[in-house]
This record gives structure tokens, C-alpha cells and sequence, in this order.
């Protein structure tokens, strides 16, 4: 039972365009909303978050948006650079303090 | 600086055997957690410790076991029940606080031989 979704196992996009990574829940008790980039051989890094109430949140090149009737959020990443390739986890937090991760996605921006 | 450190990055065990993994935070967080990174699945938790002496089973516990003995330290063992070890495993803190998540140590990638 995956509650959290990232359907899209990689994306390739060019330098200076839009990312946009996404990601689907099933659980309506999520309280928060985070997204985290990962390097090979290491751990993942806290990229951005989205509080359940708010609809966007951003920061610098990188948006989140959530879509609570879908539930369904987004990262974009505007705009795209080299250093950005990297596995991108989309996680869903809940009251008790467990974080629920999707599958990740491959990002590979292209000089 | 505070940090989370793995130990060690690179781990072999002979089938049969019991290894464990070393997690250690000097953050300060009340809450440790392991979680197993296989391709395509993403990262699926194996246990977690909200409080000194006190741990839960997560998603995958069969074939592992954990101590919290001490809050800065959160050690897995991975014993011979596990059937398929061969990972990447991942410990992570936190404190209650949002909307950071967790800290994540770099990770012990653990192979069977």
C-alpha cells in the first residue's frame, strides 16, 4: 500500500528550462509535505516543505505547489542547472512524527 | 558541527552472519530512525525510537533489531533472518519540530558476500 507516489521514475530536461516533479498521496492525515534531493552513496538533503493548509510555498529557484482536492504536489525548479541532477524524494509527514517517502525521481538537466 | 555519522560507509557479510550498523547524532534529537534504500522503492522504514529505551517497528522490521540505550546512539543489527540485506541504509533524526524533517546521516551500503 504505497501512500505516497512518484510515478515518474526520471526526467531529463535541459539547462535553463522548467523541472517539474511530481508526486500523489492517498492519505489525507499527512500534516506536512517534503521534498529532499539525494546524491549517490549519500543522504538525503531537505530541499523544501509545504504545510497541509498552504497551497504554495517557495523558495529561490524552487516551488512547491499542492493540489489538496488531487492530492497531488509539484516541484518546479526554475530555472534548471547541471548541479540539479540528482534523485528527488517527495515525503509525506504525519502527527506521529513518521515520514512516508515515494519511489524518487531521476533528474538529469542536460548542459 | 552537528551531524549524524554512519558507520561504516561499506559493510560486507558473509550469509549467515549477524552485522550491525552504527548511527550516531550529537543534535540533540529525541527521535532516531533506520530506513532501507533498494532501486525503484524508495525509502522504506525498518524502525524508529521516539525516546531513549523505547523503539517501534516501521514498514520491514522482520529480519532486524535496534537499541536506544543512549539518545545520541541508535545501532540496527541486521541478523541472519534477513533474506535479502543487500542495501543502502539510511539513519536519520529529528525533533519534533517542522517543517525540516529529518537529518540524514550518508548511509552504510551493505552487501552480502
Amino acid at each position: 500500500d504505497q501512500q505516497v507516489k512518484q510515478n515518474s521514475p526520471s526526467l531529463s530536461v535541459q539547462e535553463g528550462r522548467i523541472s517539474i516533479l511530481n508526486c500523489d498521496y492517498t492519505n489525507s492525515m499527512f500534516d506536512y509535505f517534503l521534498w529532499y534531493k539525494k546524491y549517490p552513496a549519500e543522504g538525503p538533503t531537505f530541499l523544501i516543505s509545504i504545510s497541509s493548509i498552504k497551497d504554495k510555498n517557495e523558495d529561490g529557484r524552487f516551488t512547491v505547489f499542492l493540489n489538496k482536492s488531487a492530492k497531488h504536489l509539484s516541484l518546479h525548479i526554475v530555472p534548471s542547472q547541471p548541479g540539479d541532477s540528482a534523485v528527488y524524494f517527495c515525503a509525506a509527514l504525519l502527527g506521529s512524527g513518521k515520514l512516508i517517502f515515494g519511489q524518487g525521481t531521476t533528474l538529469q538537466v542536460k548542459p | 558541527d552537528g551531524g549524524i555519522t554512519q558507520s561504516p560507509k561499506y559493510l560486507f557479510r558473509k550469509e549467515g552472519q549477524n552485522v550491525t550498523l552504527s548511527c550516531e547524532q550529537n543534535l540533540n534529537h529525541d527521535a532516531m530512525y533506520w530506513y532501507r534504500q533498494d532501486p525503484g522503492q524508495g525509502l522504506r522504514l525498518i524502525y524508529y525510537s521516539q525516546i531513549v529505551n523505547d523503539f517501534q517497528k516501521g514498514d520491514i522490521a522482520e529480519g532486524y533489531s535496534v537499541s536506544r540505550e543512549k539518545k545520541e546512539s541508535f545501532p540496527l543489527t541486521v541478523t541472519s533472518a534477513q533474506k535479502n540485506p543487500t542495501a543502502f541504509y539510511l539513519c536519520a533524526s529529528t525533533t519534533s519540530t517542522v517543517p525540516n524533517g529529518y537529518t540524514f546521516g550518508s548511509g552504510t551500503r551493505l552487501t552480502v558476500v
